[in-house]
């Protein structure tokens, strides 16, 4: 089972709505969560970085927020652009104290925004 | 640049040839690390350089992977004896601080699409 689990796969909003992209994970112990932008073709952006004791975090359009009680975490894209059209990757960073290879992916929402 | 540099960005291969990827980090960057990613799904690692150390190697699939850094900048990952399974977007990604320090955010190269025929 996947130990970051995103919803819905894909999405399709028209230009101008908001939207909010889910993203539940199991992973222990828990370091932080960030989320990603990859457009096609091109390598993931960071967003947002959070750690255990954030509940929310924006950047721009991009609000994230974690409950690290319920292990959820929510992306919400407010007044939507063609240009937000791409994959959105949750990421949970593992606390392994001083190893990498950490990072769980999840494996990507992929939104759609209409004219 | 001021980004990550990966190449080429696209490579076809037949099966069994050997393939190699090259990627050059944002410079000064200490962490470096190679992640697979197949079509659809979220990059999975597969390893990690500390400067010239590869520290971590537990995600390469096979012996048939193979990843350097010998002066603790250029990176290049080699595949041989390539098999179909081996067709995904590689991607690099550097931090600018050492492993055990997070909250930093991995920059990332476009990727190197490889399709073994």
């Amino acid at each position: 089972k996947n130990q970051v689990e995103q919803s819905p796969q894909s999405l399709i909003i028209l230009e101008g709505k908001n939207c909010t992209l889910q993203c539940n994970y199991t992973v222990s112990p828990f370091s932080n969560l960030r989320w990603y932008k990859q457009d096609t073709g091109r390598g993931p952006v960071s967003l947002t970085i959070m750690t255990f004791s954030e509940n929310t975090k924006s950047n721009g359009r991009y609000t994230a927020t974690l409950d690290a009680d319920t292990k959820q975490s929510s992306l919400h894209i407010t007044a939507s652009q063609l240009s937000d059209s791409a994959s959105y990757i949750c990421v949970v960073e593992k606390d392994y104290g001083g190893s990498q290879g950490n990072l769980i992916f999840g494996k990507g929402t992929k939104l759609s925004v209409k004219p | 640049g001021a980004g990550v540099s990966q190449s080429p960005r696209y490579k076809v291969a037949k099966r069994g040839q050997d393939v190699a990827l090259r990627c050059d980090p944002i410079s000064g960057h200490v962490s470096l690390f190679w992640y697979q990613q197949a079509l659809g799904q979220g990059p999975e690692f597969l390893t990690y350089f500390q400067n010239e150390a590869q520290l971590d190697k537990s995600g390469l699939p096979s012996d048939r992977f193979f990843a350097e850094r010998p002066e603790g900048s250029v990176s290049t990952l080699k595949i041989q004896r390539t098999q179909q399974e081996d067709s995904a977007v590689y991607l690099c990604a550097s931090t600018s601080l050492m492993a055990g320090i997070s909250n930093q955010p991995q920059h990332f190269g476009d990727g190197t699409r490889l399709s073994i025929l």
